[in-house]
């Protein structure tokens, strides 16, 4: 199976910053990777699909990125509604693999 | 609109069975797959596998392929997860989803409780 390497697992950051998250892919998975915010309680919401796409209603700050086998979400100015979870997703051959999420939580 | 809307929580013992349901409406059940994800309490997402609703024929990732059945019933756009001999470790919420393109439908989760 595909492992997705998630980093950080806990990223602490202030109100304003621009935060970053990696997923790296242990093999090719193509622009095969999806990003879920997830807050408590809720459901994932899909941020990011096909890589560097934006999901429908999601906010502009939000973007995804790939270099190689890494793909990144970046969020370019953070705001207190951005704080959950967040989750990769391959979805490039069976079965999908989730990274194993970043709590961004507030400094 | 696309709903996918699950049966309510749960609890049970360990060694007794259980069945969840995900209701599907909104779109035709038979164009996409039916995933099904793991959530223990506190814990990260975890792929258990998917149902082709057209088929019927499930695939289930490693962690997932004893004890957990994948099933449908198409004429109420309706897709299953059964779940056997329940363990301790079994507590968790469990969604339904159908991720494709750009587009993602989750179940509201069942919270699925395993104690003696």
């Amino acid at each position: 199976d595909i492992q997705m390497t998630q980093s950080p697992s806990s990223l602490p950051a202030s109100l304003g910053d621009r935060v970053t998250i990696t997923c790296r892919a242990s093999q090719d998975i193509g622009n095969y990777l999806r990003w879920f915010q997830q807050k408590p309680g809720k459901s994932p919401r899909l941020m990011i699909y096909g890589a560097t796409n934006l999901a429908a209603g999601v906010p502009s700050r939000f973007s995804g990125s790939r270099s190689g086998s890494d793909y990144s979400l970046t969020i370019s100015s953070l705001e207190s509604e951005d704080m959950a979870d967040y989750y990769c997703l391959q979805s490039k051959e069976s079965p999908f693999t989730f990274g194993s999420g970043t709590k961004l939580e507030i400094k | 609109q696309i709903q996918l809307v699950q049966s309510g929580p749960e609890l049970k013992k360990p060694g007794e069975s259980l069945k969840i349901s995900c209701k599907a409406s909104g779109y035709t059940f038979t164009d996409y797959a039916m995933q099904w994800v793991k959530q223990a309490p506190g814990k990260g997402l975890q792929y258990m596998g998917w149902i082709n609703t057209q088929t019927g024929k499930p695939t289930y990732a490693d962690d997932f392929k004893e004890r957990f059945v994948f099933s449908l019933e198409t004429s109420a756009s309706t897709a299953y997860l059964q779940i056997n001999n329940l363990k301790n470790e079994d507590t968790a919420t469990y969604f339904c989803a159908r991720v494709y393109g750009y587009n993602s439908y989750w179940g509201q989760g069942v919270m699925v409780t395993v104690s003696s």
